[in-house]
């Protein structure tokens, strides 16, 4: 199994430009994850998915964020606009659903910066 | 929401001296906890978790954690420190909830001196 597959692994952009960011999670898994993190604030759930359909979104910090996951196999997660307070590592992960004793895994992560 | 404390944001140990990383979590209800360990530039790795089996628990290159109900905690241990166990080391808590949601700590970070 390749694992959780996460592009483009680095991003720089202009303060302004959309960013997307894309994650293919690991092959029969349930759920889907958006973490976001930074040295300020750590490690945290952005979004997260189940069977496709979006269950939690709390943790997106505005309007800008979006997250969609049109299949099993493909997430993005845009910004739009970005701003450079967004530079962080965005990280996916991915689970099965058998009670939470199952454990989530993670994507090498995506790198963005802001200018 | 259940939170999770991590004491130390930064452990130094020497090669081969023990290694003692904390982790307390709050919650009226037992979760489910994780250890996650994250290399340099690279994504979070399942050490080890407990599930409410055995209290004690054994997880990949040496590590290990005891959940300890009464003290709300689950410290992660290795006898032996390695140059290869520096790396970042995050607890991570269930929610009680919705176990699949989980909260991670601040993380520590391992330095491993020669």
């Amino acid at each position: 199994d390749a694992g959780v597959i996460q592009s483009p692994r680095h991003e720089v952009t202009e303060m302004g430009q959309e960013v997307t960011l894309r994650c293919k999670p690991i092959s029969g898994h349930d759920y889907l994850f958006w973490y976001r993190q930074t040295m300020m604030r750590g490690l945290e759930l952005l979004i997260y998915f189940n069977n496709n359909v979006p269950i939690d979104d709390s943790g997106m910090p505005e309007d800008r964020f979006s997250a969609k996951m049109p299949n099993a196999s493909f997430s993005t997660l845009k910004i739009q606009p970005s701003e450079p307070r967004d530079s962080a590592v965005y990280f996916c992960a991915s689970s099965s659903d058998r009670g939470g004793r199952e454990t989530q895994y993670f994507g090498p992560g995506t790198r963005l910066l802001v200018l | 929401a259940q939170s999770v404390t991590q004491l130390g944001s930064h452990v130094s140990v020497s090669e081969g001296a023990l290694v003692l990383l904390r982790c307390n979590y709050s919650s009226s209800v037992p979760p489910y906890l994780f250890w996650y360990v994250q290399y340099p530039n690279q994504g979070l790795q399942l050490l080890l978790k407990y599930t409410s089996a055995a209290t004690l628990v054994k997880g990949i290159n040496g590590f290990e954690a005891e959940f300890k109900k009464s003290e709300t905690s689950f410290h992660l241990t290795k006898p032996s420190a390695h140059m290869s166990d520096a790396a970042e080391y995050f607890c991570a808590v269930s929610d009680r909830y919705n176990f699949n949601k989980f909260y991670f700590g601040s993380g520590t970070k391992l330095n491993v001196k020669p």
